[in-house]
């Protein structure tokens, strides 16, 4: 699975949309990218996932570039039960068994 | 709330002893997931179970042993333990042995070895 660089941390204000950024430079052309977030010590719960094209739900927005280089997790409104850790992973779909390899993810801090 | 149930939610055991951590998945789901989450370590993929049988390995050290049973709950045994299992162990289930599958992640049951 390729490997994925974000921002150790970001803060957003409540209400604003918050845009947590994903690096993936050396992702191949059958690699998904995930999102999962963590809400202090809870289970990770899934976001949203992509292959090329944009992906909405109504949790958040995937935003792939064209070269799939980067992505970009949109969060539209965010709200202070937003706060938690991000995780961007890129993984193989086909053939694999589902394993999840986390980073370190993104710290998002929503404040009043 | 995922579905997936984990129990206990806490434990607090003794260097050297034996735990085991149990899982039931969500209903429908065949493939189990075991993760642990270390302060130094973050989250780390441990073992995964598909209908009874293991499907895939991580880090998980010799010490630590897991099996999923006829109906389909899992459980990770941990035995000689020491200071640095301490750590918040995650159970995921998803309906097929497949990345493409999101996976549900129970509330996690936090051990302290003392």
């Amino acid at each position: 699975d390729a490997k994925t660089t974000q921002p150790t941390s970001m803060d957003c204000a409540e209400g604003r949309a918050a845009n947590l950024p994903c690096n993936h430079s050396t992702i191949s052309g059958n690699e998904y990218v995930y999102w999962y977030r963590q809400i202090h010590s809870q289970g990770p719960q899934y976001i949203i996932h992509g292959l090329k094209n944009n992906e909405t739900n109504e949790m958040a927005s995937l935003i792939i570039t064209e070269d799939r280089k980067s992505s970009t997790l949109i969060l539209p409104h965010a709200t202070l039960r937003d706060t938690a850790v991000y995780y961007c992973i890129v993984r193989v779909v086909e053939g694999n068994t589902g394993k999840l390899i986390f980073g370190q993810g993104t710290t998002l801090q929503v404040k009043p | 709330d995922s579905g997936v149930t984990q129990t206990p939610k806490h434990l607090i055991t003794a260097t050297g002893q034996r735990v085991t951590l149990r899982c039931s998945p969500r209903s429908g789901d065949l493939s189990v997931y075991w993760y642990q989450q270390s302060l130094d370590q973050g989250l780390q993929f441990l073992i995964q179970y598909y209908n009874g049988e293991e499907r895939a390995k991580g880090n998980i050290l010799e010490r630590f042993s897991a099996q999923q049973f006829p109906d389909l709950h899992s459980e990770l045994n941990l035995s000689s333990l020491e200071l640095g299992d301490s750590a918040l162990y995650f159970c995921a289930s998803s309906v097929i042995s497949s990345s493409y599958n999101e996976q549900f992640f129970g509330p996690g049951t936090r051990l302290t070895v003392l």
